[in-house]
């Protein structure tokens, strides 16, 4: 079993429409969450971190993570065609900082 | 340019020969991560090094792989004796400190290695 799970998409979208990210976990210990975008041929960039259950905003975008479920999810309001890319779901451990667990990656399309 | 830097972009092998896969860190960074990526794959961590120093290795294979990161110049990942299935795009990141308390994982444009 994939320690991180995401559907791979791709997942289409209007424009303005509310994107909806998910991804599943496999270890209990695991600690800290972050999503990271990655455009075709570029490499991933940060752009959230979760550390705590509950939902996490930055301008349009929100984290949700719930431990219990073991899952996190990542929402884009007002997508725009820019969105458009492969949205990495990585998890690190207890004890275990410098590892990051990579979700295969979501791909997203955002229609004009 | 402060952004960590990757060379080559691209490097054709024939099945045998060996690359090396350079990275310069992000100025003030000494925390340099190599991972892999296949396609339709996520990435994969390979190996964390400080300087001079190899951290955790647990994801490198046990032969053929190989990386360094010395106290003057840019860490290098090698592989010897290359096999197609070595065909992938590696990654390089730095960060300036624990990246798991921060996620600051700033990652390079990839070395994307083919194997023919």
């Amino acid at each position: 079993q994939k320690e991180v799970e995401q559907n791979s998409g791709p997942l289409s979208v209007p424009e303005g429409a509310i994107a909806s990210l998910n991804c599943t976990y496999s270890d209990r210990v695991s600690q800290s969450f972050f999503w990271y975008r990655q455009y075709s041929g570029k490499s991933p960039e940060l752009i959230m971190s979760i550390y705590s259950n509950g939902d996490k905003e930055d301008g349009r975008f929100t984290a949700q993570l719930n431990k219990a479920s073991q899952y996190v999810s990542l929402l884009i309001r007002d997508s725009q065609p820019s969105d458009s890319a492969t949205y990495l779901c990585a998890v690190t451990q207890l004890g275990d900082f410098n590892k990051f667990y990579f979700g295969s990656g979501t791909k997203l399309n955002v229609k004009p | 340019n402060a952004g960590v830097m990757q060379n080559p972009r691209h490097l054709v092998r024939r099945r045998g020969q060996e690359a090396r896969l350079r990275c310069s860190p992000m100025k003030g960074h000494s925390h340099v991560y190599w991972y892999r990526q296949l396609p339709e794959e996520g990435l994969k961590f390979m190996v964390y090094l400080q300087k001079e120093n190899i951290i955790d290795e647990s994801g490198m294979p046990k032969e053929r792989f190989s990386a360094e990161f010395p106290k003057e110049g840019p860490s290098i990942l090698r592989i010897q004796q290359v096999v197609r299935g070595d065909s992938a795009a590696y990654f390089c990141a730095s960060s300036l400190g624990i990246t798991g308390e921060t996620g600051e994982l700033f990652f390079g444009e990839g070395s994307r290695l083919t194997v023919l």
